[in-house]
């Protein structure tokens, strides 16, 4: 099992510009999470998704888009990138709720320019 | 506002002497509290977890005591090595599948 794989794994973009980061679990997993990470600040929830169609926010939502279509693929979307966005992204994947234990990805390092 | 307040923000320790990172929760519906450990340039994972039904909880050198009156938890790891020199992350949940992570405390444990 490969877990959870992110792409790409370092971007640079300019003020305004769009990406989507791609994260894919091969685990089965039903729950899926994004989370960024900023120094000092800990993970913060942006989007979860408890199952394929189902999408809801997190704590810092705003800037970020989601869809969750297959039960592995949890694709974020940022759309006129800022240079608030600037951090580092993970992915994580659980069985069910999140007491289950979650399986993070490698990170995506993002700088807005 | 931080929902899980962490400290101290980094932490040096001797290898052999006992680390220990404090945790306290706002939230009383929170009723799952692990730690992660993350190393440089990878994603945090799991190291242990309690419920508050426990006081304690252990798992070779890592132990979690959680004191539900006072909303506070800790991780104590014993004989602490240079290899768990990484950056540990408390965390709670409850029922509506948000996790609150802690800020994150960077320990190093010198030879």
């Amino acid at each position: 099992n490969a877990g959870v794989t992110q792409t790409p794994k370092f971007r640079i973009l300019k003020i305004g510009q769009s990406m989507t980061l791609q994260c894919t679990q091969d685990m089965n997993h039903n729950y899926m999470y994004w989370y960024r990470q900023d120094p000092g600040m800990g993970l913060k929830l942006i989007y979860y998704s408890v199952g394929a169609g189902i999408t809801d926010k997190g704590e810092v939502p705003n800037g970020y888009n989601v869809s969750r279509s297959t039960t592995e693929d949890f694709p974020l979307r940022l759309e006129l990138a800022a240079p608030s966005q600037t951090s580092v992204y993970f992915c994580a994947s659980s069985y069910s709720r999140p007491d289950n234990e979650q399986f993070f990805g490698p990170g995506t390092r993002l700088t807005v320019l | 506002q931080q929902q899980v307040k962490q400290s101290p923000q980094s932490l040096i320790v001797q290898k052999g002497g006992i680390s220990i990172i404090n945790c306290a929760y706002e939230n009383t519906a929170f009723d799952y509290f692990p730690w992660y450990q993350q190393f440089p340039g990878k994603g945090p994972a799991l190291l242990i977890a309690i419920r508050p039904d426990v006081s304690e909880k252990k798992e070779g050198r890592f132990t979690i005591s959680f004191n539900k009156s006072a909303k506070q938890f800790s991780l104590h790891i014993m004989d602490s090595q240079p290899g768990d020199s990484a950056t540990y992350f408390c965390a709670a949940s409850s029922n509506n599948n948000d996790m609150r992570f802690g800020a994150g405390t960077r320990l190093t444990v010198k030879p």
